[in-house]
This record gives C-alpha cells, structure tokens and sequence, in this order.
C-alpha cells in the first residue's frame, strides 16, 4: 500500500543520546515534512524539504537536524535528546502539482526521560 | 504566512450538521484553504479543498466567502465516528510559490455525543 511509514513507532531515549526518526515514501512525492505534535499545542511544523537536496527551516527548528539525500527519505535527527523534546512526530510528504494535500504517516512517539 | 484561528472545540449530538469556521485574516492570493481531519494516535487526513464560494465531496462542504478571510467547513448529520479534531490549513497552490512552509494552528476537537 502507498504512503508514509516512519520508524520506529514508539521509543523512549534518555537525555543526551542521540536518535534519528526515519521516515520513508513511496509515491515520489517531492515536498517532504516532519511535525511535532503536543497536547494542547497541534501541530508544529520542525523542518521541510521542497525537493531532494533541499532543506528548509520551519517553526521549531532547534535541537533537529533533516537531510534530504534522495526522493523517498527524510530523516530526522535529535544529536543530543532533552526531555522537551518528548513528542509526538509526524513525517508528510506532498507532490509538487497543483493543490497537493499532505499525506501523513503514523507518528512516532518519543519520550525523553 | 497566513496564520490560522479556530474555536479550540466544540460539542455536537449525533445526527446534527457541524460547523466550524475557521479565520485567516492574512490569507494570500495564491493561497488554497485545506481541511484534515486527525483521529487519535493516527496522522492528518485530508478532508476538502477549496479557493472560493463553495465546494463539496462525499464527506463535507467547504463555504468560503468573498473577501476569504474566513472559511467554514460543514459536516452534515455527524456520527460518533466523526469525533477527532479537525485542522484548517493555508498554504501556497504549489511548494514553490513560499518555500513549502505549511503551518497549522491549533485545531478544533470536534466531540459527537449520542
């Protein structure tokens, strides 16, 4: 089935490591999107990619990294987890045609401890 | 960027129409205005899209008017699997138009009583 699968699904992490969220498309989509999501807050957008190779700053951008090194992944790092950083993480992707909605996968939920 | 304000929630009994509006004072020519809905533990989903007046499919209508600084999105006869909470979101026609930024705002958690 076409979509969005991240991984992993849940994890808990102690302060301090470091962990990557993956996030992975099958439907050649070229805008790529990584959210967070906290009770009372909805969504907040943390890092974008327009196109493979491009990268994009969105609201809450610090303490996360994003590369963007072909088409299908869009990884998300944490170098040095801190327990504000407990959330739940949405990966979207969109096409580049016109009025594309998002598609979105399934969340990872983090805790930082 | 235009920036999004909804009601954060709202109650409704099954079999009843629902409206929620949503205001986007700053929304740009170029902007579309998009509906998801989000269950618990599970992404968005796309709901409907729209640019101006009115637009319908086989899950609800959207009602823009003129001046599109506001919309409202309208499900008719809810169930109580309607209860999520719903987003409007206003972005560029194309990812190239403002640097892919799409920024939601909070959300209206819809509740349907029986």
């Amino acid at each position: 089935i076409a979509g969005i699968t991240q991984a992993p699904t849940s994890q808990i992490l102690a302060a301090g490591r470091r962990m990557t969220l993956r996030c992975t498309q099958d439907m050649r989509h070229n805008a790529m999107y990584w959210y967070r999501q906290d009770l009372g807050l909805g969504l907040r957008l943390i890092h974008y990619s327009n196109t493979a190779g491009t990268t994009g700053k969105g609201e809450v951008p610090d303490g996360y990294s994003v590369s963007r090194a072909n088409t299908d992944d869009f990884p998300l790092t944490l170098a040095s987890a801190v327990p504000s950083q407990t959330s739940v993480y949405f990966c979207a992707s969109r096409d580049s045609s016109y009025n594309s909605p998002l598609h979105f996968g399934n969340g990872t939920r983090l805790t930082v401890t | 960027l235009a920036k999004t304000t909804q009601p954060i929630s709202m109650d409704s009994y099954e079999g009843q129409e629902v409206n929620i509006t949503c205001s986007h004072n700053n929304i740009a020519t170029n902007d579309y205005i998009t509906w998801y809905q989000q269950f618990p533990s599970q992404g968005p989903r796309f709901i409907i899209q729209g640019y101006k007046t009115k637009v319908t499919n086989e899950v609800a209508s959207l009602f823009i008017p003129a001046d599109r600084k506001s919309s409202t999105l309208s499900l008719p006869r809810v169930s109580l699997s309607d209860t999520a909470v719903y987003y409007c979101l206003v972005g560029a026609t194309t990812i190239y138009n403002q640097g892919g930024k799409l920024i939601f705002g909070q959300g209206t958690e819809l509740s349907v009583k029986p």
